[in-house]
């Protein structure tokens, strides 16, 4: 049984340009979140979609976007890169009752 | 605003003896805790959970206390292993709120 898979594992960036990563959640699961995590530091959430709705939003700015689609995959997007976007992005998906979040192994991001 | 808080950033273990990882809590809404566990380049793998309504959860060799009053919770590991040397994040969430909130992350190695 496949995990919550994410791509690309890596990624090199110029500042400015923009940046798509995609998550597969675990079959069944419905709910996706996107945490940002910078070394150092424990992720801090993003993004929640359920159901294809955006549930919950953190503290980041506008520049950050996401979306869920009808076979409950998920993008995140990140407009206009600055140096310290440079992170760790984790997907995490849970099941319809929302418990019990599973992380894919993430995608490190580096803007240069 | 940092509503987990994890004011270890290391700790290390003989093999064989325990480890006691400790996490604050400042949101008095939080009412389901969390521990992950992270290697590096991959994500973070569930550990272990707890309810408000308990005060202690056990699986195998990991225990986790809670202590509403102080708002402070812990995660004991006996008898601690090499393999457990990783990152430790203590993690919460409340109310309709599914997000988590993590703390910064505590290291742990495990010494032969």
């Amino acid at each position: 049984d496949a995990g919550v898979t994410q791509s690309p594992t890596h990624l090199i960036k110029t500042r400015g340009q923009h940046v798509t990563l995609r998550c597969s959640p675990i079959s069944g699961h419905k709910s996706v979140s996107w945490y940002q995590q910078v070394l150092g530091q424990g992720p801090q959430f993003i993004f929640q979609y359920y159901e294809k709705e955006e549930r919950g939003r953190g503290n980041f700015p506008d520049r950050f976007s996401a979306r869920q689609f009808p076979n409950y995959s998920s993008e995140l997007n990140v407009n206009a890169l600055l140096l310290g976007d440079s992170a760790l992005y984790l997907c995490a998906s849970s099941p319809p009752d929302l418990g019990g979040y599973t992380f894919g192994s993430g995608t490190r991001l580096t803007v240069v | 605003d940092q509503q987990v808080k994890q004011n270890s950033p290391s700790l290390s273990v003989q093999e064989g003896r325990i480890s006691i990882l400790n996490c604050d809590y400042t949101n008095s809404m939080f009412d389901y805790f969390l521990w992950y566990k992270k290697y590096p380049a991959e994500g973070p793998t569930f550990l272990i959970s707890i309810s408000s309504i308990k005060d202690k959860n056990e699986d195998g060799r990991f225990t986790v206390f809670l202590n509403k009053s102080a708002k402070h919770l812990s995660l004991h590991i006996v008898p601690s292993q090499p393999g457990d040397s990783a990152v430790y994040f203590c993690a919460a969430s409340g109310g309709n709120d599914y997000k988590l909130s993590f703390g910064a992350g505590t290291t742990v190695t495990v010494r032969a």
